[in-house]
């Protein structure tokens, strides 16, 4: 157990509509991230957040946004979803902001876009 | 951040040690090396990383080549629980946090 949790375990829904990933870091870590794992383009990093401010981006689409509250917990919300979104969805977070932290992952979501 | 090279698969035997290689020859002087596996159904998972010297922890050995253009991932005694995509990614100083995952190499571990 990584002690990062991710809300709902799978979630399946239809084109068009938008849904929201829950992510609750490890107690303490400061760094929430967000990657995308799709069969044909692997594991892709999408978003950082460090203590409520986001600190990196990466692929993350213009339909895609998160945030990071106050008490550290990270949403993931996808809007206007296409079949190609379907993918697994993790969070990880890290202590801080050093290249030496490592990330703990979280189980993912499994969304499904019918 | 620079790119590492991998061989797709390896397989090895329970019990008996694996070595596993990565080749980053373009690395920078301020490069860490991290080390990560993702277990079937499971999430990644962190397992080593180094700047420099050899490391060791619970779960493996970082064996960095002197120049640092390779490293090799030592499991001392691999158990079918070790069987997973291992995943070499180098993290520059200065650089975004995140990490990039390559396509890894998937470990089969024979019983």
């Amino acid at each position: 157990d990584s002690g990062v949790t991710q809300t709902p375990k799978h979630l399946i829904t239809a084109t068009g509509q938008r849904v929201t990933l829950r992510c609750s870091p490890r107690s303490g870590d400061l760094s929430v991230y967000w990657y995308q794992q799709s069969l044909d383009q692997g594991l892709q990093f999408l978003i950082q957040y460090y203590n409520g401010e986001e600190r990196a981006k990466g692929n993350i689409l213009e339909r895609f946004s998160a945030q990071q509250f106050p008490d550290l917990h990270s949403e993931l919300n996808l809007s206007s979803l296409e079949l190609g979104d379907s993918a697994l969805y993790f969070c990880a977070s890290s202590a801080g902001d050093s290249q030496n932290n490592e990330q703990y992952f979280g189980p993912g979501t499994r969304l499904t876009v019918t | 951040d620079a790119k590492t090279t991998q061989p797709n698969s390896m397989e090895s035997n329970e019990e008996e040690p694996v070595h596993l290689p990565c080749n980053h020859s373009t690395i920078s002087g301020t490069d860490y090396i991290h080390w990560y596996r993702q277990l079937p159904s499971q999430g990644p998972e962190y397992v080593i990383h180094g700047l420099t010297s050899n490391v060791n922890n619970r779960m493996a050995s970082l064996a960095i080549a002197e120049d640092r253009k390779s490293s090799t991932l030592i499991l001392h005694r691999a158990t079918l629980r070790d069987a997973a995509v291992y995943y070499c990614i180098l993290k520059s100083q200065g650089g975004s946090e995140k990490l990039v995952f390559g396509k890894g190499m998937k470990l089969t571990v024979n019983p």
